[in-house]
């Protein structure tokens, strides 16, 4: 089946630096991904869609200046926090659309946990 | 506009009984909706999907889960629980209209437990 990986699984940063978070597909070409950040004992929030070669769409909320989002590669997509606070503290997941799979299915990978201190 | 409601956050079984999460959905249009698993330090897992087809919907590992219209719900089932089913399971609705990026809405979650 189609997988998708993150790295790192769990990130602890200092107040003011960046962190980047990555995303592949590893058997497939994702020309979509997704971003979605969960807090603790919540749901999953989208943040913003990547679409391979061209900028992301931010959900109504998101900081597209703090939430730097690249999709270069058909698999890769990269999610970098920029100066971050303590408040970004949460469960950072992508996901995936593989093309060659159904209209409505995403693979998604096992999460970022980010803690900043 | 699409929302799922889950309406138990928590729910805790016993080993071989039958297992039911409720999930009620709202859509102003025909929607698709998805139950997923998520396992502690896992990715999500699709469970089973619906979308306008059959209304009872087969998913992998026992699941079942049937959308009824008239009450908007798509609750999900299983005869039998069993000690790994314990894990979160989210409710979803696309946020579609058949274009090539479909957003999904989630629900809440539920945690099932599983006893011995």
């Amino acid at each position: 089946g189609a997988v998708v990986s993150q790295h790192p699984s769990w990130v602890i940063c200092k107040s003011g630096t960046s962190v980047k978070i990555e995303c592949r597909s590893l058997d497939f070409q994702a020309t979509t991904m997704f971003w979605y950040r969960q807090f603790p004992k919540q749901s999953l929030m989208l943040m913003a869609t990547s679409n391979e070669g061209s900028k992301a769409t931010y959900e109504q909320g998101v900081e597209k200046d703090k939430f730097l989002i690249n999709h270069a590669s058909l698999t890769l997509s990269t999610l970098t926090v920029t100066s971050a606070h303590p408040e970004d503290s949460s469960f950072y997941i992508c996901s995936a659309r593989d093309p060659q799979g159904g209209p409505y299915e995403q693979y998604f990978g096992p999460g970022t946990r980010l803690t900043v201190t | 506009a699409q929302s799922v409601t889950q309406l138990d956050s928590h729910v805790s079984v016993s080993e071989g009984t039958p297992v039911l999460l409720r999930c009620n959905y709202s859509s102003s249009y025909s929607p698709s909706l998805f139950w997923y698993v998520q396992h502690p330090n896992k990715g999500l897992q699709l469970l089973l999907k619906y979308t306008s087809a059959a209304t009872l919907v087969k998913g992998i590992n026992g699941f079942e889960a049937e959308f009824k219209k008239s009450e908007t719900s798509f609750h999900l089932t299983k005869p039998s629980a069993h000690m790994s089913d314990a894990a979160e399971y989210f409710c979803v609705v696309t946020l579609s209209w058949g274009g090539a990026t479909n957003k999904l809405i989630f629900g809440t979650g539920t945690l099932l437990a599983v006893q011995p």
